[in-house]
C-alpha cells in the first residue's frame, strides 16, 4: 500500500470553479506539504503544516488555501481556478528525526480549461 | 531565501557510460542539506541521494555519487553505468532548518541511448 496517496490523480475542470485536492499519509509523520510543478521550474512549495493547528504559507500561497483535517490529512483547495493553475500538485511528508527527507504522493494532474 | 540552478534543461548518456548533472545553490544558512530526486515518466519523485552540509565525505548509493563543493556550493551528481531505468527527470534540492523548505532546481531531463 502507498505510503502517501493522492485523490484526484487527474482532474479537468473550467475556470471559476473551486476544487479540492486531497493528500492522505499512513507514514505517521508530522509534517506535510504541498508542491506544484511547472515546466522548467521544478517544485515550488504553497503550504506546509507541522501539526494540525500549524498551517505556513510557502512561496506561492496566492488563489490555495488548505485544510489539515488530522494529522493524516491535508487538503488543498483551489477556490476559483484560473488556467495558470494548470499543473501536477504533489503532496509530501517528513518527520523529524534529522534527515529532512520528504515522502513524495503520485501527484495530481490539475487541468483548468 | 534559497536558490538552487540546474543548468542543463537535457542531457543524454549512452547506456553503460557516465554522466554528471550539475546543481549550484546559494544559500546564506551554515545548516542545510543537499538532494537529487528522479521523477520517472510515473511522476513519482523518489529521493536518489542525500549530503549533510556538515559532512565533507561525498554521498554515494549504488551507482549514484555527489561531488559536493561547499565553497563553490556545488552539488554534482554522477551516475556511473547508466541504465535504461535511469532515463527520467532529476531534480537538486536544498533544505535548510531555518527557511523549514525544500528548494528546488528546474530540473534536468536525463536520456539513456541504447
Amino acid at each position: 500500500d502507498a505510503d502517501v496517496t493522492q485523490t484526484p490523480r487527474n482532474r479537468i475542470t473550467k475556470t471559476g470553479k473551486r476544487i479540492m485536492l486531497e493528500c492522505s499519509q499512513t507514514k505517521g509523520h508530522d509534517r506535510m506539504y504541498w508542491y506544484r510543478q511547472d515546466p522548467g521550474l521544478g517544485l515550488r512549495l504553497i503550504y506546509y503544516s507541522f501539526d494540525v493547528k500549524d498551517i505556513n504559507k510557502g512561496e506561492i500561497s496566492d488563489g490555495y488555501s488548505v485544510s489539515r483535517q488530522a494529522q493524516a490529512k491535508f487538503s488543498l483547495s483551489l477556490e476559483s481556478a484560473i488556467p495558470n493553475q494548470t499543473a501536477l500538485y504533489f503532496c509530501a511528508t517528513s518527520d523529524f528525526s534529522g534527515t529532512y527527507e520528504q515522502f513524495f504522493g503520485p501527484g495530481t494532474r490539475l487541468t483548468v480549461l | 531565501a534559497q536558490t538552487v540552478t540546474q543548468s542543463q534543461p537535457e542531457m543524454s548518456v549512452q547506456e553503460a557510460e557516465t554522466v554528471t548533472l550539475s546543481c549550484t545553490y546559494d544559500t546564506s544558512e551554515s545548516d542545510y542539506y543537499l538532494f537529487w530526486y528522479k521523477q520517472p515518466p510515473s511522476r513519482q519523485m523518489i529521493l536518489v541521494i542525500r549530503q549533510e552540509a556538515y559532512k565533507q565525505q561525498n554521498a554515494t548509493e549504488n551507482r549514484f555519487s555527489v561531488n559536493f563543493q561547499k565553497a563553490a556550493k556545488s552539488f554534482s551528481l554522477k551516475i556511473s553505468d547508466s541504465q535504461l531505468g535511469d532515463a527520467a527527470m532529476y531534480f537538486c534540492a536544498s533544505f535548510n532548518n531555518a527557511g523549514n523548505m525544500l528548494t528546488f532546481g528546474g530540473g534536468t531531463r536525463l536520456m539513456v541511448k541504447p
